[in-house]
């Protein structure tokens, strides 16, 4: 079955850097790649998706790129702010009904 | 707009114990699925739905069972609850268009003593 890797487990910026974090897959059929952010005390909120057939989306500060060739998949934060602190989880999917695959998470802390 | 409803919010039940925790959702999705979420592990899928009435096995299924007998509704039960099962349970659901964005509810924290 599918795998997710993410790397860093955590991560710290100080507040107007950019932060990325990155993410492996392991199934070739995968074709759908969302990132989720967790603020303390609730569920996982979309921010960004990309599909298989796209190498790069972009909304606002936050970016996503995916390598199809290399299975992985990226996501750019840039100007970062203290609101940006949070749990970023990336995931994978391939079509149908197939549900997502998580990767373990990534706690980033963004220094006023 | 409530989206994704769980219930209760937190629990404390002692080892043996049972207990149902129920996600509701009024979006009229078709998928709900059941997760937990532990320290250092990420959110491993316990059992999800396709539909009214179907239910289907995730990565950690052991322990748990599952009940989708209204569309809205997606029942969790714990019939011998165990320490091991000391968790956060999260809740989502999608529509069934393809690659449409999952939905989470805001967790329920069962602790098991």
């Amino acid at each position: 079955g599918e795998n997710v890797e993410q790397h860093p487990s955590t991560l710290s910026v100080q507040e107007g850097d950019s932060a990325v974090i990155k993410c492996t897959y392991s199934d070739s059929a995968s074709n759908y790649f969302p990132w989720y952010k967790q603020e303390l005390g609730k569920g996982p909120q979309l921010i960004i998706d990309i599909r298989s057939n796209v190498g790069e989306k972009k909304d606002q500060r936050i970016a996503v790129t995916l390598n199809k060739t290399a299975k992985h998949f990226s996501l750019h934060i840039t100007e970062t702010q203290p609101e940006d602190s949070a749990v970023y989880f990336c995931a994978a999917s391939k079509r149908g009904n197939t549900p997502l695959v998580f990767g373990k998470g990534t706690r980033l802390s963004v220094i006023a | 707009n409530a989206g994704v409803t769980q219930t209760p919010k937190f629990r404390v039940l002692k080892t043996g114990q049972s207990m149902t925790l129920l996600c509701a959702q009024d979006m009229n999705h078709e998928y709900m699925y059941w997760y937990r979420q532990d320290p250092g592990m990420g959110l491993r899928l316990i059992h999800y739905s396709v539909g009214e009435g179907t239910t289907a096995k995730g990565e950690v299924p052991d322990g748990y069972n599952v009940s989708r007998l209204k569309k809205q509704n997606f029942l969790l039960g714990l019939e011998s609850a165990a320490p091991s099962q000391t968790s956060v349970y999260f809740c989502a659901s999608r529509g069934d268009v393809r690659n449409q964005p999952q939905h989470f509810g805001d967790g329920t924290r069962l602790s098991i003593l």
